[in-house]
């Protein structure tokens, strides 16, 4: 079955930056493009961009842009998200999902990034 | 930017009661690219419909989807004890991919 496991709880200091992972199984990870959300505390979804593991193809959404890099790695199915310049508005728990057509039928556990002082 | 709003904000029901929640956009969507989400306290989201009527795998028929335009629905014809979450919908026909603000549905 698909699965999407992301990596763990993270706390990071404001001007830090961060790398999370979305391991990926149960399909081939070059045959859909991989999509990364993240939610405030008591916010709504905010849709960060994503990233076409097929083609290397990369849209980021433009809050985010000069901040934000996705990668992929084909050999070990894992995608990875890297923010930068983090400030308390940062604190959120961060999907990674998977992308088929645009909508996400399969998503990570989410990883809780704490940015604080 | 496509503003997604959805009403009410909470939505008190009871077991076994109908569900009908809304989902306003600020400019047409393509039927094609409008999605509906439940998530639960803690949980990630679950995709419930795509292509504003479309049932993703493993959903209850008792969710269905529908509109065009500016102007979509999410129905729950009768709410289970598991129902009871936050409901996003969002669109995905072009970038920024946005989601609504939500509706809780609540036990009365």
């Amino acid at each position: 079955q698909v699965q999407l496991v992301q990596s763990g709880a993270e706390v990071k200091k404001p001007g830090a930056s961060l790398r999370l992972s979305c391991k990926t199984s149960g399909y081939t990870f070059t045959d859909h493009a991989i999509d990364w959300v993240r939610q405030a505390p008591g916010q709504r979804l905010e849709w960060m961009g994503w990233i076409n593991t097929g083609t290397g193809d990369i849209k980021y959404s433009q809050n985010l842009q000069g901040r934000v890099t996705f990668t992929s790695d084909t050999s070990a199915a894992t995608a990875y998200m890297e923010l930068s310049s983090l400030t308390s508005e940062d604190t959120a728990v961060y999907y990674c999902a998977r992308d088929v057509s645009g909508h996400n039928g399969n998503w990570g556990q989410g990883t809780l990034v704490t940015v604080s002082s | 930017e496509i503003v997604l709003t959805q009403s009410p904000g909470t939505l008190s029901l009871s077991p076994g009661e109908r569900a009908t929640l809304s989902c306003r956009a600020s400019q047409s969507v393509s039927s094609t690219y409008l999605a509906w989400y439940q998530q639960k306290r803690g949980q990630a989201p679950r995709l419930l419909i795509y292509g504003a009527s479309s049932r993703a795998n493993g959903i209850p028929d008792r969710f269905s989807g529908s509109g065009s335009g500016t102007d979509f629905t999410l129905t729950i014809t009768r709410l289970e004890p598991e129902d009871f979450a936050v409901y996003y919908c969002q669109h995905y026909g072009n970038s920024p991919r946005t989601f609504g603000q939500g509706t809780k549905v609540e036990i009365k």
